[in-house]
């Protein structure tokens, strides 16, 4: 069974990068799409991005400019690059297999990133 | 791309049936919806899709018979029969718009189903 879990810095300072990553448990990365989404405190949820096995990416638009998301097929990982945060992308990151088309299935446990100086 | 409203709460006693709506922006009707339960403190895990037509391909792992999806004009319901303590959870709905460069994924603001 594909188990997902997410890692990485729990505070990120203002105008930094945010990077996370995603290690894949129980399965390969391919033939598959993977996302990151994310919850702001009490909010909803926002999807940011998906990376294919391949390697093609798809973004939100709201946060394309800021966001990188790649695989690390060695390692059956994927990774999550934002960079400038400010205090509004405080939030849990989950990632998640799924994407165009596929739902999300299974999601990791999320990790909490606090922006602050 | 589509806007997916849900009501932010909604109560049920224990043993009863409950019915939680996701509705499809004007204009989306045809869409599919993917339903997550997000337990307290948990991350979201998948429940079922519902297109217009009802049920669409496989429920997620572990998801039990008592839950059941509808679809209706732009409404796509979750129904929950003979709720338990544990299907107090945050539940979310979900869709994908478009391709290539125009790709995304939206969500509903979700909805707490309190067990009374």
């Amino acid at each position: 069974q594909v188990q997902l879990q997410e890692s990485g810095p729990g505070l990120v300072k203002p105008s930094e990068t945010l990077s996370l990553t995603c290690t894949v448990s129980g399965g390969s990365i391919s033939p598959n799409y993977w996302s990151w989404i994310r919850q702001s405190p009490g909010k909803g949820l926002e999807w940011i991005g998906y990376v294919y096995f391949s390697g093609s990416t798809s973004y939100n638009p709201s946060l394309q400019s800021r966001v990188t998301i790649s695989l690390l097929t060695s390692k059956n990982q994927l990774s999550l690059r934002l960079t400038s945060v400010t205090a509004s992308d405080t939030a849990v990151y989950y990632c998640a297999r799924g994407g165009l088309a596929a739902q999300f299935d299974p999601w990791g446990q999320g990790t909490l990133v606090i922006v602050s100086s | 791309q589509p806007v997916l409203t849900q009501p932010p709460s909604a109560s049920a006693s224990l043993g009863a049936s409950v019915t939680l709506t996701c509705t499809l922006s004007s204009g989306y009707k045809y869409y599919k919806v993917d339903w997550y339960q997000q337990r307290p403190g948990k991350g979201p895990r998948f429940v079922m899709r519902v297109g217009p037509g009802g049920y669409v391909g496989s429920k997620g792992d572990g998801i039990p018979d008592r839950f059941s999806v509808l679809g209706s004009g732009l409404n796509r319901s979750l129904i929950i029969k003979n709720i338990q303590e544990e299907d107090e959870s945050d539940y979310h709905c979900g869709a994908d718009h478009g391709s290539g460069s125009d790709f995304v994924v939206v969500f509903g603001g979700g909805t707490y189903l309190t067990v009374l």
